[in-house]
């Protein structure tokens, strides 16, 4: 059972546009969640992370939202770069054992 | 910081063979690490986590006896796949984290994974 989803398998963004990446989770116990940027062949790369006790996680071009509500979390790239086009996987802990759930990731591609 | 490294990033080898792939935390102490299987344009699959000095503890419909982790030093931790055939065939990626860290939530930091090939 996937307790965390990413329903869009990829997207196209203009370059200098806002890129939007959905993730959505079914499990309520979950108060720690992360993004991971993907290349190719390799491992993937930490981007952001917000914690339930915020709505709101911004660094630099990233920002991370939480709706808990709706068990939806947003990644928001802005301005969207060609050197963003990668995969982008969300995940989410219970904090209890630090296992994490990844989605099925979204593939990004910036168009210059 | 955080720098996780994983060896070798490529391995193709013959069906029956044993391949064994490290997994080293560089620059901090990992009491615990994780190792994922990726298949093509799916999501990361947990295998098993390990804690130092611990037995690891596998997934369910993970053969633990197919795949020998150890996790014998904080800043090591190997994944062995025995007898290997075409089916193990896949991209293999470890995680490390660290109870050490202090701060509240931590991120896991990843190796830049293993390619398996299996003839």
């Amino acid at each position: 059972d996937q307790q965390v989803k990413q329903n869009s398998p990829s997207l196209s963004v203009q370059e200098g546009r806002i890129s939007i990446l959905n993730c959505d989770y079914t499990n309520s116990m979950f108060d720690y969640f992360l993004w991971y940027k993907k290349y190719p062949a390799e491992g993937p790369t930490f981007l952001i992370s917000i914690s339930s006790i915020k709505d709101k996680n911004e660094d630099g071009r990233f920002t991370v939202f939480l709706n808990k509500s709706a068990k939806h979390l947003s990644l928001h790239i802005v301005p969207s770069q060609p050197g963003d086009s990668a995969v982008y996987f969300c995940a989410a802990s219970a904090n209890t054992g630090n296992q994490f759930y990844f989605g099925t990731g979204t593939s990004l591609t910036v168009i210059p | 910081g955080a720098v996780v490294s994983q060896h070798p990033s490529w391995v193709i080898c013959k069906s029956g063979t044993s391949v064994k792939i490290e997994c080293r935390s560089l620059d901090f102490q990992a009491t615990t690490m994780f190792w994922y299987r990726q298949f093509p344009k799916q999501s990361l699959m947990l295998m098993a986590t390990s804690n130092e000095g611990s037995k690891a503890t596998y997934e369910q419909g993970v053969e633990k006896d197919k795949f020998l982790i150890n996790h014998a030093s904080l800043t090591l931790s190997t994944l062995t796949v025995t007898s290997a055939h075409p089916e193990d065939s896949s991209f293999y990626i470890c995680s490390a984290s660290s109870l050490l860290w202090t701060g509240g939530n931590q991120p896991q930091h990843f190796g830049d994974g293993t390619r398996l090939s299996i003839l």
